[in-house]
């Protein structure tokens, strides 16, 4: 089953407005990714976070990985349509453990 | 496009039958994963190689499940003898595990069992 727990499980944005999510986990990860997938497709890689307390930019999505490294929030700045889609983090430890994910829609 | 590739991308079996999913990694990775996703879940690992040597297998879902990577290249997933709870999108990641082993995901490959 999953360890990873995500909320908000989904949310619905205005065009322009800044989200965040968050994932939390009971058990320690040393690497913390974070993934969007598109439906019928497979997950594409946005952000990998390597070290507790990091903070990392891709573009308009900034990611963070918690001190405790239990934790990782990702935000989205300034949304636009084709952020629609399914938002999961996983922590990895040889493979990849998995939240349920958080579905994004966008209101034009 | 040297991403991984999957093939088919759509299979529909009836219950029973045995089918076969290939995956081709980025070239310059020697892991490769597979995982399996049903709708609403994240993905749920299954197994992994490193080149030719599969490293974990205890968490494919029963004996109907096998993998192999022969020459360390390509790999095939089996599912024998089909239930229709093997539905699913079935996933493979590759990495290279001398950086941080970041995985990085193909297009899946949906079966439906009829």
């Amino acid at each position: 089953g999953q360890q990873l727990n995500q909320s908000p499980q989904s949310m619905f944005i205005q065009e322009g407005e800044d989200v965040s999510m968050n994932c939390t986990s009971s058990s320690i990860f040393n690497t913390w990714l974070w993934y969007k997938q598109d439906p019928g497709e497979g997950p594409v890689l946005l952000i990998a976070l390597y070290k507790a307390g990091e903070l990392t930019s891709n573009g308009r999505l900034t990611a963070q990985f918690g001190i405790t490294r239990k934790d990782s929030f990702l935000n989205i700045s300034a949304s636009i349509p084709s952020d629609v889609g399914i938002y999961f983090c996983a922590g990895l430890d040889y493979k990849l453990s998995f939240g349920a994910g958080t579905t994004v829609t966008v209101r034009a | 496009d040297t991403g991984v590739s999957q093939d088919p991308r759509h299979k529909i079996t009836k219950r029973g039958q045995n089918v076969t999913f290939r995956c081709d990694p980025i070239s310059e990775h020697n892991r490769l994963y597979w995982y399996r996703q049903t709708l609403g879940q994240g993905p749920e690992f299954l197994t992994y190689f490193q080149n030719e040597a599969q490293l974990e297998k205890s968490r494919l879902l029963s004996d109907r499940f096998s993998a192999e990577r022969p020459k360390g290249s390509f790999s095939t997933l089996e599912i024998q003898r089909t239930e229709q709870g093997d539905s699913a999108m079935y996933l493979c990641a590759s990495s290279w595990s001398e950086t941080g082993e970041t995985q990085y995901f193909g297009p899946g490959t949906r079966l439906l069992v009829l």
